[in-house]
């Protein structure tokens, strides 16, 4: 099976806080996410490696994650804003070396009322 | 800072024209540059890398470094081609490992 992600939708309202999961492709020790959005298009958000954060994209700290032993993630955003709404991606890989390809789960749809 | 620019938004063709998706780059180390597709109601999936040299689906693209593009070609379009397209630039050396987006293009191929 692909990467999944739980929930598909999500409505919250500004200042609440929100939890996005994400399992990767059995075997896959790297997780990455990313916000989508029509304005600003794709953007990283974070990588993951064996529970540990490798890389980290330009967001305010109200954005945050973790890995789990198993290798499943999630993503936390804090004092939800109206510009938070967007799809959020994750995308596994064996282990987000030079040569791995990313796979891309379905996404999660935010949207901050 | 790496940056990847896509300079259509919309690209319309008819069924059986060539079709050419534009994409520059700009990156001060070697790049590793893909075009990923999102088809309606569809994941974000890989088209093609350029270090793997593929042609799927028909599609090609080539990485001109000195003109830092990486253009996406079809000779014949098909109407199962319409999607959103997104090339990407990953660096091939340092730290960072994430993908860089551009703004995607897309492209409608008409009947």
């Amino acid at each position: 099976t692909g990467v999944t992600q739980s929930p598909t939708h999500l409505i919250k309202t500004r200042g609440q806080q929100v939890t996005l999961s994400c399992s990767p492709i059995s075997g896959h020790r790297s997780v990455s996410w990313y916000q989508q959005t029509p304005g600003q298009g794709l953007q990283f958000l974070f990588e993951y490696f064996s529970e540990t954060q490798r890389n980290k994209g330009n967001f305010p700290g109200r954005f945050s994650g973790r890995q789990f032993s198993n290798s499943r993630s999630e993503m936390n955003v804090s004092t939800l804003e109206l510009g938070d709404s967007a799809l959020y991606l994750c995308a596994s890989s064996p282990d987000g070396g030079r040569t791995d390809t990313q796979y891309f789960g379905p996404g999660t749809r935010l949207t901050v009322l | 800072a790496q940056r990847v620019t896509q300079p259509e938004k919309l690209l319309s063709v008819f069924k059986g024209a060539p079709v050419e998706l534009k994409c520059n780059y700009s990156y001060s180390g070697s790049p590793e540059l893909f075009w990923y597709v999102q088809y309606s109601r569809q994941r974000l999936q890989l088209l093609l890398r350029h270090i793997s040299r593929e042609s799927i689906k028909g599609f090609t693209a080539d990485l001109n470094k000195g003109e830092t593009s990486f253009h996406l070609k079809k000779p014949f379009a098909q109407e199962e081609d319409s999607a959103m397209y997104y090339c990407a630039l990953r660096p091939l050396t340092g730290s960072a490992r994430q993908l860089t987006f551009g703004s995607g293009t897309q492209l409608t191929v008409l009947p």
